[in-house]
């Protein structure tokens, strides 16, 4: 069983720019929920999805987007990127959306923004 | 809103003592979902347990044991006979149900706990 992967592991890039991150589920999973963990802090809820629907969303601009897709991996987008965007983002799957759903996380996106 | 609160930054034994982790939530739901998790070096987080509001019993895995009070909010965490391995950054979670669907989980700043060999 494949559990779930992220990509790129390290990104950099500079303020004002876009950036896409790209996670795969776990098999059988259809729920995925982005994070974002800044240096030191616990993650941080940004959205999460389910049948390719946005199915909630924390306390992020609109610049940070996502979608999913019908096998379920999911990106995040973020848009004119800000230096404090620089974080690990960690992106979990679960097989159901529901609140008692063990969420399973990838290891991490880390970005970088100068 | 919900909030969860591990006050101990870093924590800091030698290997084989007991050493406790806090936290304590704050959430105006009757139904929610409490987490533990564990984020070594590698930065993924590994699933440790999930406990219902409706059960405050206390759990034993092994060397981990886990203890759910709901009349102080707060679900702390021993780990027994430590080691080396145990050293890593453990968080607290909490998980609510919105109505449409669950919310992301609400982490507290973690606790950095170090086994000293």
């Amino acid at each position: 069983e494949t559990g779930v992967t992220q990509s790129p592991t390290h990104l950099i890039k500079t303020r004002g720019q876009q950036v896409t991150l790209r996670c795969s589920s776990q098999s059988g999973h259809n729920t995925v929920s982005w994070y974002q963990q800044a240096l030191g802090q616990g993650p941080q809820f940004i959205f999460q999805y389910y049948r390719e629907e946005e199915n909630g969303r924390g306390n992020f601009p609109p610049r940070f987007s996502g979608l999913q897709f019908p096998n379920y991996s999911s990106e995040l987008n973020v848009n004119a990127l800000e230096l404090d965007d620089s974080a690990l983002y960690l992106c979990a799957s679960s097989f159901t959306r529901g609140l008692s759903s063990e969420q399973f996380f990838g290891p991490g996106t880390r970005l970088t923004v100068l | 809103a919900q909030k969860v609160t591990q006050a101990q930054t870093e924590i800091s034994v030698v290997e084989k003592e007991d050493v406790t982790l806090d936290c304590v939530y704050e959430t105006r739901d009757t139904t929610y979902y409490l987490f533990w998790y564990k984020q070594p070096p590698s930065g993924e987080l590994v699933f440790l347990i999930r406990r219902n509001s409706f059960d405050e019993q206390n759990e034993i895995s092994g060397r981990y044991s886990w203890n759910f009070q709901k009349s102080t909010s707060s679900f702390n965490f021993t780990i027994t006979a430590s080691q080396v391995v145990d050293s890593a950054v453990y968080f607290c979670a909490l998980s609510v149900y919105s109505g449409g669907g669950a919310d992301g989980l609400t982490f507290g700043k973690g606790t950095h706990l170090i086994i000293q060999p």
